[in-house]
């Protein structure tokens, strides 16, 4: 079956500094969406970066991702982070109706 | 705009007492509707999808069903709780035209504490 693995648990970087969030993925099938969510505290996930498009950069709100299927990769990243990113980041793979997540990483930016 | 309402907010219940969680989508016809299970601290699994009234796909098997009893409207439900069905229960959409590969846009949840 379908596979996400990504940079799990607590994750902490110093305002201003660079964060990356790693993430591979497994599966047999040829056409895949992938998506980053972000889930702040007692509210629910939202979309922060989706692409289905090989090798192509996908930006929102400083976070960029590039999909790259010849690595099975969707990694994220930031050149500066900012204390307001901090919250749950969950990369989820789409092969159609089902949507896989990864285990999630906490994301913590301290000043 | 849309809108999706999800109830109840929180539920306390006994093991081996029934069940029932809903889902309502306003504003948005025809969508395919999903029902996602949060343990806590863990990730997002996927429980069932619905791309139309009536019918409803299982993705994974926790002594839980659901029902599309209408366009706007998910159930998810159970005859006996179990300990390990505590968690947070999420419902999502995605709009019909979008195909399979749709950003999903999710409520805000129930939280379940089984004792």
């Amino acid at each position: 079956g379908d596979s996400v693995t990504q940079t799990e648990g607590l994750v902490t970087v110093t305002e201003g500094l660079p964060v990356k969030l790693n993430c591979t993925y497994q599966t047999t099938y040829l056409t895949i969406a992938f998506f980053w969510y972000v889930q702040y505290l007692n509210e629910a996930p939202q979309v922060l970066l989706k692409s289905s498009t090989d090798n192509k950069r996908t930006e929102h709100q400083g976070f960029h991702a590039t999909l790259h299927k010849s690595s099975s990769s969707f990694h994220l990243q930031k050149s500066s982070a900012q204390l307001s990113d901090s919250a749950l980041y969950y990369c989820a793979l789409s092969t159609g109706s089902k949507l896989s997540f990864g285990k999630g990483a906490k994301l913590t930016v301290s000043p | 705009a849309q809108t999706i309402h999800q109830w109840p907010v929180a539920e306390i219940k006994a093991v081996g007492s029934p069940l029932s969680l809903g889902c309502t989508i306003k504003g948005k016809s025809s969508p395919n509707l999903y029902w996602y299970w949060q343990a806590t601290g863990g990730t997002l699994q996927q429980l069932f999808y619905s791309i139309t009234v009536g019918q409803v796909e299982s993705v994974v098997q926790l002594n839980l069903s659901a029902s599309r009893p209408k366009d706007d409207q998910f159930i998810l439900s159970t005859e006996k709780l179990l300990l390990s069905h505590s968690g947070f229960y999420l419902c999502a959409w995605s709009p019909d035209w979008g195909g399979n590969y749709a950003e999903q846009f999710f409520g805000p949840g129930t939280r379940l504490t089984v004792l």
